[in-house]
Parts: C-alpha cells; sequence; structure tokens
C-alpha cells in the first residue's frame, strides 16, 4: 500500500524567511510524484510532476525536488500569497491512482 | 477553455436522505475521480472512470456510487447519508489514466 507522509503539519514563516516542505513516501515503483497547492474552500491546484530521483522543477519562488524516499518544496523568499495547504501525492507503477498525504498548511506573515 | 466544473458548489441534507454530485471534465479528458476531503486531512480516494468504465473504487462503504456518461461527465451518488459524510467532495479530470490531475473547486456537503 502506497503512504505519503507529510511534513511539518503546519509551517509560519516571516515574509521573506525561505524554508522547505517534506514530503516523504513509501511506494511500489514510482510513476509520479505531485504537488498541490490548496486555497481554503477550493479544490488543489497543481504545480509539479516529479518522475525520477534527481529530478527538480521550478516555478516562481517554488522548487521541487525528488529522491528515491523524499521530496522537497523549497520556498524561496516567501509573500502571504504564497498561504495555502501544500499536498503532495504519489502514483505506483502498480495503479493509476494517486495517493494523497495530509498536506503542509503553510501561512506567511506580511 | 473551461476547467473541471462541479454542481452543486453547496449542499445541505439530512441525515438518512440521498444526495447527487455532478462533474463536467475539461473538454476532451476522458478520465474522472472523485475524492472526499475532510477538514484538516488529505484528499480521500473514491471512484475513477475511464472511458465510462470504473477503473477504481476505493474504500468507503456501497452506499457511495458513481457513474460516466458517453460525454465524460460523471456523477457521485451517495446514499442514506451519515453525518460523517460532510465534507468537500473534489472531482478531478485527466487526459488518460497517465497524465496528471486537474481539480475542480468542489462540492461542500454538510449533514445535519
Amino acid at each position: 500500500e502506497d503512504q505519503v507522509t507529510q511534513s511539518p503539519e503546519a509551517l509560519r514563516l516571516q515574509e521573506g524567511e525561505s524554508s522547505s516542505l517534506n514530503c516523504s513516501y513509501t511506494v511500489s515503483g514510482l510513476r509520479g510524484l505531485f504537488w498541490y497547492r490548496q486555497d481554503p474552500g477550493k479544490g488543489p491546484e497543481f504545480l509539479f510532476t516529479l518522475y525520477s530521483a534527481g529530478e527538480e522543477k521550478e516555478k516562481e519562488r517554488l522548487k521541487a525536488t525528488l529522491t528515491k524516499k523524499e521530496s522537497f518544496l523549497h520556498i524561496t523568499a516567501p509573500k502571504p500569497e504564497d498561504s495555502a495547504t501544500y499536498l503532495c501525492a504519489v502514483r505506483s507503477g502498480g495503479s493509476y491512482i494517486p495517493t494523497f498525504g495530509r498536506g503542509t498548511s503553510l501561512i506567511v506573515h506580511p | 477553455d473551461a476547467g473541471v466544473t462541479q454542481s452543486p458548489t453547496h449542499l445541505i441534507k439530512t441525515r438518512g436522505q440521498h444526495v447527487t454530485l455532478r462533474c463536467s471534465p475539461i473538454s476532451g479528458h476522458k478520465s474522472v475521480s472523485w475524492y472526499q476531503q475532510v477538514l484538516g486531512q488529505g484528499p480521500q480516494f473514491i471512484f475513477q472512470y475511464y472511458e465510462k468504465e470504473e477503473r477504481g473504487r476505493g474504500n468507503f462503504p456501497d452506499r457511495f456510487s458513481a457513474r460516466q456518461f458517453p460525454n465524460y461527465s460523471s456523477e457521485l451518488n451517495v446514499n442514506a447519508l451519515l453525518l460523517g459524510d460532510s465534507a468537500l467532495y473534489l472531482c478531478a479530470s485527466s487526459l488518460n489514466l497517465d497524465y496528471g490531475y486537474t481539480f475542480g473547486s468542489g462540492t461542500r456537503l454538510t449533514v445535519v
């Protein structure tokens, strides 16, 4: 059974204070690791897909990296508008169905 | 292009009642999946459909059912509602089973 653990559960940062969110996973043959952003009461918004260890992707202040056991979402010089819940999901080789973690709630104070 | 459309956006039902939630995928997307998200938790998989056939079912009771229509839209039905069914129900569409998901804004269901 695929498992995804995200840490920390909640993170408070000052504007401009860089940090990283962690997604640890256990899966039989990774077929994709996904990062989503979710604003309160809204559906998740797709950010990145990573497929193999060593892969990195960037979008504005966000950078996602992947190893064989975990993924990091690095946030550089965050702004208040980056406040949201960030969800990680994995899809294994035996299934087309992503399994989600519980998310990290990020609050960036001005 | 329109994104994934879900209706209704909010719904209040009484215990024991039945509810139908609807989803229209992005044009050209043939796969629709349904997730339940309870406050403070990640989305939990309910069903996946591709080309009108069920391709996956999560660990939910038989009170939950779904179907996909020839135009690839989908319905999620829940019978005999319980208080614990209160949640945000998310629909996601993808081009096929191997592509990433695009989510709708969800239907907020409250059971009283």
